[in-house]
């Protein structure tokens, strides 16, 4: 069974803090695809990034990077130098190979101060 | 705009009465998929639809929910006799194939009195 776990369900930081969101998952597949996604205030998803199974490179866009490790099954997130707008709920989630559906994890409030 | 459109943005009914919500998927995708958020929560799958077939209907309840995505059209997300724990958030995704990104709708914003 697919699960995924993100175990800080609020953050607040100070603006220019880097701010790392964790992100654990469960799978028995060995071909699976990770994404975060970010929810505004205003509600809607924005697609922040994909990552397949194979490919454990780190990526780095902006101020955003990501940190994949098979062996600890963690797809982390960091934000470096935090801006308000950066205020949000992310939300990481795995879709495995056969099946379409994504496993949203519970998310991860993020607030970033002024 | 050739992204995943979702109408209405909000819906409000009553106890009992039918919500229909629709969404168009990005142009070029087949793969639709309805998630639904329930306040303070994160999103949960309810079904994956390909162009007349339904794929996946794992997450959606047996009974009231039912869903479509015809030749020509929207896909529709039906709810029959509604209650208050229907009241979420409703989210449309369409991708071009079961394993490409899903690209998401604004959401339809369910609200039963």
């Amino acid at each position: 069974a697919q699960k995924v776990t993100q175990a800080q369900t609020e953050i607040s930081v100070v603006e220019k803090e880097d701010v790392t969101l964790d992100c654990v998952y469960e799978t028995r597949d060995t071909t699976y695809y990770l994404f975060w996604y970010k929810q505004p205030p205003s509600g809607e998803l924005v697609f922040l990034i994909r990552r397949n199974s194979f490919d454990e490179q780190n990526e780095i866009s902006g101020r955003y990077s990501w940190n994949f490790q098979k062996s600890t099954s963690s797809f982390n997130f960091t934000i470096t130098a935090s801006q308000v707008v950066d205020s949000a709920v992310y939300f990481c989630a795995l879709s495995e190979a056969v099946r379409g559906d994504m496993r949203f994890g519970a998310g991860t409030r993020l607030t970033v101060k002024p | 705009n050739a992204g995943v459109m979702q109408n209405p943005r909000h819906l409000v009914r009553r106890r009992g009465q039918e919500a229909r919500l629709r969404c168009s998927p990005m142009k070029g995708h087949s793969h639709v998929y309805w998630y639904r958020q329930l306040p303070e929560e994160g999103l949960k799958f309810m079904v994956y639809l390909q162009k007349e077939n339904i794929i996946d209907e794992s997450g959606m309840p047996k009974e009231r929910f039912s869903a479509e995505f015809p030749k020509e059209g929207p896909s529709i997300l039906r709810i029959q006799q509604v209650v208050r724990g229907d009241s979420a958030a409703y989210f449309c995704a369409s991708s071009g194939g079961p394993t490409d990104t899903q690209y998401f709708g604004p959401g339809t914003r369910l609200t039963v009195l």
